[in-house]
């Protein structure tokens, strides 16, 4: 079975910092890949994701994310950050062609401080 | 256009008792899953219907069960409570099934088993 790893539990930073978050998965297929975000008090929100095409993916607010085949990682950036960004940020992964189930990392709690 | 929402918003119950939980989807999408939110193990995938169907399920026991209906709201049924069922519950919705199917989130159901 796939499984999604998140290196980094809490991340913090300073505003107008530059954001990578790390998220590694494990399996050889094709894979479809999400980032979503939970704003505080907030329910999931899809950031963006990454089908097939270009690896380099853009979502809202700014972010993207790059699809490394050859290192099975999705990382997530920003080039700077702002405290409105202060959330938890959760990579997905669904095994392409499979029955549908999201598959989540545990999840990276980014604090910006002002 | 609403979002998934989900009733009730906070729930209490005993060990031992059973719960139901509901989730309506975004209008027109027909696909509904549901999720577990725990700080130890993250978010798990628990089932997905369509069609009124379970058509995935993850690896809970027995006593979490759901259903569909016709007008694709579905509800979410766990029996004989445990301490452990402690969690955010989350229901999602799309379309249809599917790897490429983007899902919505709605903000959950917080259920506290005393």
């Amino acid at each position: 079975a796939q499984s999604v790893s998140q290196h980094n539990h809490h991340v913090i930073l300073s505003e107008a910092a530059s954001l990578e978050l790390g998220c590694n998965y494990s399996y050889g297929g094709t894979v479809n890949l999400f980032w979503y975000v939970q704003y505080p008090g907030q329910h999931l929100q899809l950031l963006l994701k990454y089908f097939s095409g270009d690896p380099l993916v853009k979502g809202i607010k700014g972010f993207e994310a790059e699809f490394i085949k050859s290192k099975f990682s999705f990382n997530l950036r920003k080039p700077s950050v702002q405290w409105s960004d202060t959330a938890e940020y959760f990579c997905a992964v669904i095994v392409s062609g499979s029955a549908r189930q999201l598959t989540f990392g545990s999840g990276t709690q980014l604090t910006v401080l002002p | 256009k609403a979002g998934v929402t989900q009733t009730p918003r906070y729930l209490i119950k005993t060990r031992g008792q059973q719960v139901t939980l509901s989730c309506s989807p975004i209008s027109g999408h027909r696909s509904v899953s549901w999720y577990q939110q725990t700080p130890g193990q993250g978010l798990q995938f628990l089932f997905e219907y369509f069609s009124e169907t379970q058509r995935n399920k993850g690896n809970f026991p027995g006593r979490f069960s759901g259903r569909q209906f016709s007008n694709s709201r579905s509800e979410m049924n766990v029996s004989t409570l445990e301490l452990g069922d402690s969690a955010l519950y989350l229901c999602a919705s799309s379309l249809v099934p599917g790897p490429n199917q983007p899902q919505h989130f709605g903000d959950g159901t917080r259920l506290s088993i005393l």
